[in-house]
């Protein structure tokens, strides 16, 4: 089985400010890693992901987060927030299988809080 | 392509009733998955259909069932509905090939 978990459950910082929001996990197998946003009344939207290869991806959006296996860690990071930020992000964590699903693990979440 | 649709997106609902949500996949994905999210208990896997049939099931009561149909779409019962089924509901969609699970807006379900 797999676990996730999130240090902080608030994080606020100054805009244009840098922010980490960080991630562990843990598992006995492979694993796929995710984060995901969530804006109020609405669902998840996939921020990043890594399944395979580089171990530092990037968003469209200047979010990035690299894959440290073997601090079992995801931790994403941004050099300069926007009030447009402001959202609650999920560290998610599934079994990597050569086919189907795996159901996502997802932390408790971090809201981050940027401040004008 | 069109996201993940759910309905209704609010809905309230006394103890003891019943309640079906509805979920329609992104087009070409067969894989759709239920979650319920709450302020304490968080992000928790309900189940996951493929092909119309439940492949994985997480640790929920009999009460909450599902199905799915030939078209991917899927739909999630609760039955006798308790105070603490108050919670977004979330369906997300994927493929095989991208391991990547896609969520709808969800639907908050509200148990009075």
């Amino acid at each position: 089985a797999q676990s996730v978990t999130q240090l902080d459950s608030q994080v606020p910082v100054f805009e244009e400010a840098p922010v980490e929001l960080r991630c562990n996990y843990s598992s006995s197998v492979s694993v796929y890693l995710f984060w995901y946003v969530q804006y109020p009344n609405q669902g998840l939207q996939l921020l990043l992901k890594y399944l395979s290869g580089s171990t530092l991806v990037e968003s469209i959006n200047g979010f990035e987060a690299e894959f440290n296996k073997s601090q079992t860690s995801f931790h994403l990071r941004k050099p300069s927030v926007h009030i447009s930020d402001t959202a609650e992000y999920f560290c998610a964590v599934s079994a990597a299988r050569n086919s189907g699903n795996t159901p996502l693990v997802f932390g408790k979440g971090t809201r981050l809080s940027v401040i004008a | 392509k069109a996201g993940v649709t759910q309905t209704p997106r609010y809905l309230i609902k006394t103890r003891g009733q019943q309640v079906t949500l509805s979920c329609s996949p992104i087009s070409g994905h067969r894989s759709v998955s239920w979650y319920q999210q709450t302020p304490g208990q968080g992000l928790q896997f309900l189940f996951e259909y493929f092909s119309e049939t439940q492949r994985n099931k997480g640790n929920f009561p009999g009460r909450f069932s599902g199905r799915q149909f030939s078209n991917s779409r899927s739909e999630m019962n609760v039955s006798t509905l308790e105070l603490g089924d108050s919670a977004l509901y979330l369906c997300a969609s994927t493929t095989t090939r991208t391991d990547t699970q896609y969520f709808g807006p969800g639907t908050r379900l509200t148990v009075l």
